[in-house]
């Protein structure tokens, strides 16, 4: 089945060492979102991927980035974890054009812990 | 500009029983809504959407939505709920054309007791 994996589901990391979340996907949809979800709260979007084109939401800290290497991996690094970095991580894909355009279709999430 | 309001943080039911979440949205353009669930430690998905086209919308799972234009409301039902249905739903409104300008309610916890 097509579908969006993310990778690692559960990571745990110390206050400041480096970490990256990746995300594939094998529905060749071309935007792809970096979701963070802390508990009991809605998804907030960090940035998205249309193609090739990075979009940085205006309040997303300087210590998270992303990369994306080809149409299939997206990948989220946080340069300097801390505590309040804890949440859970979504990736998400949509495509532009076509049936189905515009849905958001989710991963199962990376679980990030801080210590 | 766009928001999305859950009527509703927590919503109890009985298994066997009706099952109704609320949502109301604002949109200064005709936009796209969703309903997803997101069971603990699991990604989102999706369970129905409206995109301009039948007001009454059909999703998995037994569950469907009515798109009221007049009273700007998007609510959830079920006939019955299962005892897996309990899970936190999000409804979500976006620009037709643009997923990534999304916004997403609070969310609603469902409890589905024995």
């Amino acid at each position: 089945d097509a579908m969006v994996i993310q990778n690692p589901r559960y990571q745990v990391t110390q206050f400041g060492k480096p970490v990256t979340l990746s995300c594939s996907q094998t529905l060749n949809h071309n935007v792809m979102y970096w979701y963070q979800q802390k508990s009991s709260q809605a998804p907030k979007l960090l940035f998205h991927y249309y193609d090739k084109d990075f979009n940085n939401e205006a309040d997303t800290p300087d210590n998270f980035q992303s990369r994306r290497p080809n149409t299939s991996f997206c990948f989220l690094d946080i340069r300097s974890p801390g505590l309040g970095d804890a949440a859970m991580y979504l990736c998400a894909t949509s495509k532009t054009g076509g049936t189905g355009a515009n849905v958001l279709t989710f991963g199962a999430g990376s679980r990030l812990t801080v210590l | 500009a766009q928001s999305v309001t859950q009527l509703d943080s927590h919503v109890s039911v009985s298994e066997g029983t009706p099952v109704l979440l609320r949502c109301n949205y604002s949109s200064s353009y005709s936009p796209s809504l969703f309903w997803y669930v997101q069971h603990p430690n699991k990604g989102l998905q999706l369970l129905l959407k409206y995109t301009s086209a039948a007001t009454l919308v059909k999703g998995i799972n037994g569950f469907e939505a009515e798109f009221k234009k007049s009273e700007t409301s998007f609510h959830l039902t079920k006939p019955s709920a299962h005892m897996s249905d309990a899970a936190e739903y999000f409804c979500v409104v976006s620009p037709f054309t643009n997923a990534g300008k999304s916004t997403f309610g609070d969310g609603t916890t469902l409890t589905v007791k024995p």
